[in-house]
């Protein structure tokens, strides 16, 4: 089955700064791959996603990227606020499975 | 769009009694939803898999006859925590996919369960 990776496991940066989060898959067949944040005692909220036959999507201050030959794709938060600071989770969808399987999560701390 | 919400948000229950968590989808109409369940700091382990009118699928190690689910309606699913007891204390969310949709699945704010 499907494998996702995920690194860091905590991030700390100073606001304003950029902060990347890497995830790796081991499933070719993977062709879904979103992003989500969870704060505190509530659940994830979707950020962002990408689909395999995209190699890039931009939303504002958040951007993601996937490479499939590498197996691998990464968010990318620019000028980061301390409302940014949360756990976020990659995750892969394949569709053999029909399920989403998620990375260990990223502590994200943005400092003031 | 895309709202999920679950009820009770928070519940305590005392050890041997059962527990029921639902789950809503309020704009959409979700034919598949599943149920998570999360310990602190860790990541989100699927428990099972709900499709509207049929049995759920349990992945590996999840007791169904601990963990009863129910997906009546297409914006109704619920889990019900059968005799529980303190180790089935946890934070449990569920996601729904909307029907019109292949991979996108949006999640409920979590319901946290403590057993005494």
């Amino acid at each position: 089955g499907e494998n996702v990776e995920q690194h860091p496991s905590t991030l700390s940066v100073q606001e304003g700064d950029s902060a990347v989060i890497k995830c790796t898959y081991s499933d070719s067949a993977s062709n879904y791959f979103p992003w989500y944040k969870q704060e505190l005692g509530k659940g994830p909220q979707l950020i962002i996603d990408i689909r395999s036959n995209v190699g890039e999507k931009k939303d504002q201050r958040i951007a993601v990227t996937l490479n499939k030959t590498a197996k691998h794709f990464s968010l990318h938060i620019t000028e980061t606020q301390p409302e940014d600071s949360a756990v976020y989770f990659c995750a892969a969808h394949s569709g053999s499975a029909r399920q989403l399987t998620f990375g260990s999560g990223t502590q994200l701390t943005v400092l003031p | 769009g895309a709202v999920v919400s679950q009820h009770p948000s928070r519940v305590i229950c005392k050890s041997g009694t059962s527990v029921k968590i639902e789950c809503r989808s309020l704009d959409f109409q979700a034919t598949t939803m599943f149920w998570y369940r999360q310990f602190p700091k860790q990541s989100l382990m699927l428990m099972a898999t709900s499709n509207e009118g049929s049995k759920a699928t349990y992945e590996q190690g999840v007791e169904k006859d601990k963990f009863l689910i129910n997906h009546a309606s297409l914006t109704l699913s619920t889990l019900t925590v059968t005799s529980a007891h303190p180790e089935d204390s946890s934070f449990y969310i569920c996601s729904a996919k909307p029907s019109e949709r292949v991979y996108e699945q949006y999640f409920g704010p979590g319901t946290r369960l403590t057993v005494t």
